[in-house]
């Protein structure tokens, strides 16, 4: 089992449309997720983070955490054609280890 | 603010020579990390630094990669010799500190091709 691993894409949304990204994660022990975009040639830029069960809203981005199942979302609403990127999700693994998933590539089509 | 520096941008060799990256966090900046990002896949840690001192190398293939980070700043990564499977971004970022709360800053990166 991978230790983040997040659903297979590529995921093309129309606009205006809600994008829903999904990642499981391994250690139990994991306190911190994050949510990173990476836009093609670029280097990946922070998002959001959460680090308690429930929704956490961010204009029209809610990250989802639920410890129990292990289990981080990203919601975008409304999405824009500037929301097309990879979305990596992020888990700190043991001693701060920052373990990233493989990515999830979105597409929003205009 | 400057942002984290990375050079070469750039980097062709063939397989079973050597390169060097180097990396210039953000000041103040304890933390230092290399990742290795190969083309479809997400970022793999190589090293974790906090000042000079390494907190992870799990990931680095240490037979051929050393990375070292003299005087708490910046930092280096050398391949010795390299293969065609090292073709990647090599992506220094760094973070005020070992905790992880707060944001990684990421460089360009440097890209890789092993002929």
């Amino acid at each position: 089992q991978k230790e983040v691993e997040q659903n297979s894409g590529p995921l093309s949304v129309p606009e205006g449309a809600i994008a829903s990204l999904n990642c499981t994660y391994s250690d139990r022990g994991s306190q911190s997720f994050f949510w990173y975009r990476q836009y093609s040639g670029k280097s990946p830029e922070l998002i959001m983070f959460i680090y308690s069960n429930g929704d956490k809203e961010d204009g029209r981005f809610t990250a989802q955490l639920n410890k129990a199942s292990q289990y981080v979302s990203l919601l975008i609403r409304d999405s824009q054609p500037s929301d097309s990127a990879t979305y990596l999700c992020a888990v700190v693994q043991g001693a701060q280890k920052l373990v990233f998933g493989q990515g999830t590539r979105l597409t929003i089509n205009p | 603010e400057a942002g984290v520096a990375q050079s070469p941008r750039y980097k062709i060799i063939e397989k079973r020579q050597s390169v060097a990256f180097w990396c210039n966090p953000i000041s103040g900046h304890a933390t230092l990390y290399w990742y290795q990002q190969i083309l479809g896949q997400g970022p793999k840690l190589l090293i974790q630094f906090q000042n000079n001192g390494v907190v992870d190398d799990s990931q680095l293939p240490k037979d051929r990669f050393s990375a070292e980070r003299l005087k708490g700043v910046d930092s280096t990564l050398k391949i010795q010799p390299a293969k065609l499977e090292d073709s990647a971004v090599y992506l220094c970022a760094s973070s005020f500190g070992l905790g992880n709360t707060g944001e990684l800053f990421f460089g360009e990166g440097s890209r890789l091709t092993v002929l």
